[in-house]
């Protein structure tokens, strides 16, 4: 069963424009990671924000996370047409960092040129 | 320094086949982790090796077996083949520190197609 669950499932904007994504989740957590998966190909880890954290920024990415809520949100600043993928929210809920990621059904991301 | 490799990159099998996917890390890592990624789907966890044994186990039958060995690559058995069979396999790679998080590479897939 899937933990996360992404908003929106689609999303398309123009070069240039932000992307936001958000994630919601279920269980107690200890770290959150987002994923990008371009055509059905390999994942790529974005980032990875741990359960005692806010936010977090890589390059022109921007990762909040709120525990009280169960959601977390990857904003991609100035988007690019390279950045069309999906994207996937994954959380490590065991006892531990266990490395099981749940993932969510993800959000397809369309960036116009 | 290659990342994650798997082979084969496709594969058609019939109903009741079996099918063996492999998987070798990143080099270094020492933690291997199988999902199973139908279309249009997030990827689901199948199961995760560490110094040759499954660790974790997810939500999948006994159908669904696998191997790790000591040069730390690993391999995922499916017996008796279902048409749900058909997804996208991906293993990923990490190396285990006890209380930390596992930053996970993924290899590109083995597209498997059961008919």
């Amino acid at each position: 069963s899937q933990q996360g669950e992404e908003d929106p499932q689609a999303l398309s904007i123009q070069e240039g424009e932000n992307a936001t994504m958000n994630c919601s989740y279920k269980t107690s957590i200890n770290n959150l990671q987002w994923y990008r998966q371009n055509s059905g190909r390999g994942l790529v880890h974005l980032i990875l924000i741990r359960s005692n954290e806010r936010e977090k920024h890589s390059g022109r990415l921007r990762v909040t996370l709120d525990t009280s809520k169960k959601s977390s949100s990857l904003l991609i600043t100035a988007s690019r047409a390279a950045d069309t993928a999906s994207y996937f929210c994954a959380t490590d809920a065991g006892s531990g960092n266990t490395g099981k990621l749940i993932f969510g059904q993800g959000t397809t991301l369309q960036v116009k040129p | 320094d290659a990342g994650v490799t798997q082979s084969p990159t496709h594969l058609i099998k019939t109903r009741g086949q079996q099918v063996t996917l492999r998987c070798s890390p990143k080099s270094g890592h020492d933690t291997v982790s199988w999902y199973q990624q139908a279309l249009g789907q997030g990827p689901q966890f199948i199961f995760q090796y560490y110094e040759e044994e499954e660790r974790q186990r997810g939500n999948f039958p006994d159908r669904f077996s696998g191997h790790q060995f000591p040069n730390y690559s690993s391999e995922l058995n499916v017996n008796a083949l279902l048409l749900g069979d058909s997804a996208l396999y991906l293993c990923a790679s990490s190396l285990f520190v006890a209380s930390q998080p596992n930053e996970q590479f993924f290899g590109p897939g083995t597209r498997l197609t059961v008919l």
